[in-house]
């Protein structure tokens, strides 16, 4: 059975960094390119970021690029957020999902951003 | 970039009554290997979303067949054929081939009249 588990979320004041972790399971991890979409509670679905099999290929949306960083563990299954200057506007629930057709996703881990 | 509009963005519908939520993209979802991908999600209260329909109209494993997808090109419907207490909660559709790399609606939320 496929699981994705992130952690890593909570509060964090504004300038702050976080790194949000995706633990996966019940499939073969290297296979599959990954995703980081966001939710800030009670609004819609926002796409992060991606990498690709190997992590030599990444992309970002343009709020933030240049402040969040993604990488994966192949060998140990996870998927990693690495997230900088963080800002007010970051404050969201991040699930990992599988895949480029986001045929899974993890139960979510909210990062709060506030003074 | 690729703009997914949803409508409508509330749905109050009575049990066992049909529902309908219509999605539009700005550009073809038709990729170069002939297939569309649209996908459609389901987020109940309190969860985390779960796909629904792949690929215009696929349903999931453990999906009922009471969940129907269809369209081409930019147009998509996503039908409920019976609305059970069970269906509550947020559809997104969502495309998977323009940039940014997933691009949601802005969600159709369905709710009991």
């Amino acid at each position: 059975e496929v699981h994705l588990v992130e952690s890593g979320g909570g509060l964090v004041q504004p300038g702050g960094s976080l790194r949000l972790s995706c633990v996966v399971s019940g499939f073969t991890f290297s296979s599959y390119w990954m995703h980081w979409v966001r939710q800030v509670p009670g609004k819609g679905l926002v796409w992060v970021s991606r990498i690709n099999v190997d992590g030599s290929s990444t992309s970002y949306a343009d709020s933030v690029k240049g402040r969040f960083t993604i990488s994966r563990d192949n060998a140990e299954n996870t998927l990693y957020l690495q997230m900088n200057s963080l800002r007010v506007e970051d404050t969201a629930v991040y699930y990992c999902a599988r895949g480029n057709s986001a045929d899974y996703w993890g139960q979510g881990t909210l990062v709060t951003v506030s003074s | 970039d690729v703009v997914m509009t949803q409508s409508p963005l509330s749905l109050p519908v009575t049990l066992g009554q049909p529902a309908s939520i219509s999605c539009r993209s700005s550009q073809s979802l038709v990729y170069s290997d002939g297939n569309t991908y649209l996908n459609w999600f389901q987020q109940r209260p309190g969860q985390s979303p779960r796909r629904l329909i792949y690929r215009v109209s696929n349903r999931d494993s453990g999906v009922p067949d009471r969940f129907t997808g269809s369209g081409s090109g930019t147009d998509f419907t996503l039908k409920i054929s019976r609305v059970e207490a069970e269906d509550v909660g947020v559809y997104y559709c969502m495309q998977g081939i323009h940039w940014p790399m997933y691009t949601f609606g802005q969600g159709t939320y369905l709710e009991i009249k």
